[in-house]
């Protein structure tokens, strides 16, 4: 079965600094994602994107972080001044329609911020 | 948005029996319902969806039922197995996104 991928499956920080996580969706996929789950709770949506612009974001997702898709394969994920409070697993996610269809998701990039 | 509870949060079941997990939605108009199994410190992984037009859908051991008058869901797990000890995550799809419960630790005991 295809994959999402994601790198790098681990990242450390210090607080402040700005991060950028990696994704590789699935090549015929056209919807991507975003989710995060801090340890021990619920997967939490983020950040949907399609046709290269945001479609929906959660209260979440403020000023501090943006998408993009900078290339046919690649959708990354950049938190620009990073907090404590963001360390968390983030799951990158894609499927070829945005509704009523299997949501692919990555292995995880498990960032925390020191 | 939507809003999904889920029930219990914790199960201890002995091996060969069954486990159910319940879960509600307040969204009226959403049609897509997966349930999703992570084990510790994997990814999530779809184990079986149902689309709002079905009742029941069973794969092998697993089978989900909907109830969209009373807007809950469920997963039911037959002849439980070691392997199923994992935790489980229903989902609602809202407009585009999935949105998903608090989720429910499985622990099958031996």
């Amino acid at each position: 079965e295809p994959e999402v991928t994601q790198t790098p499956s681990h990242q450390v920080t210090q607080m402040g600094q700005e991060v950028i996580l990696r994704c590789v969706p699935i090549s015929n996929h056209l919807y991507f994602y975003w989710y995060r789950q801090i340890l021990g709770q619920k997967v939490e949506f983020l950040v949907s994107f399609y046709n290269n612009e945001i479609s929906e974001k959660s209260e979440i997702f403020d000023d501090q972080f943006s998408v993009e898709r900078p290339d046919g394969s690649n959708f990354t994920l950049k938190i620009r001044s990073t907090k404590l409070e963001d360390s968390a697993m983030y799951f990158c996610a894609s499927r070829t329609r945005g509704r009523g269809e299997k949501l692919f998701f990555g292995s995880g990039t498990q960032l925390s911020v020191l | 948005g939507e809003n999904v509870e889920q029930h219990p949060s914790t199960l201890s079941v002995q091996e060969g029996d069954s486990a159910v997990i319940k879960c509600t939605y307040s969204d009226s108009a959403s049609n897509y319902f997966p349930w999703y199994k992570q084990e510790l410190g994997k990814r999530p992984q779809l184990i079986i969806d149902i689309r709002s037009n079905v009742g029941e859908k069973k794969d092998q051991r697993i089978a989900v039922t909907l109830n969209k008058t009373a807007k809950h869901f469920s997963l039911h797990i037959t002849e439980t197995q070691p392997e199923d000890s994992a935790v489980y995550f229903c989902a609602a799809e809202d407009d585009y996104k999935l949105s998903f419960g608090a989720g429910t630790t499985v622990t099958v005991r031996a």
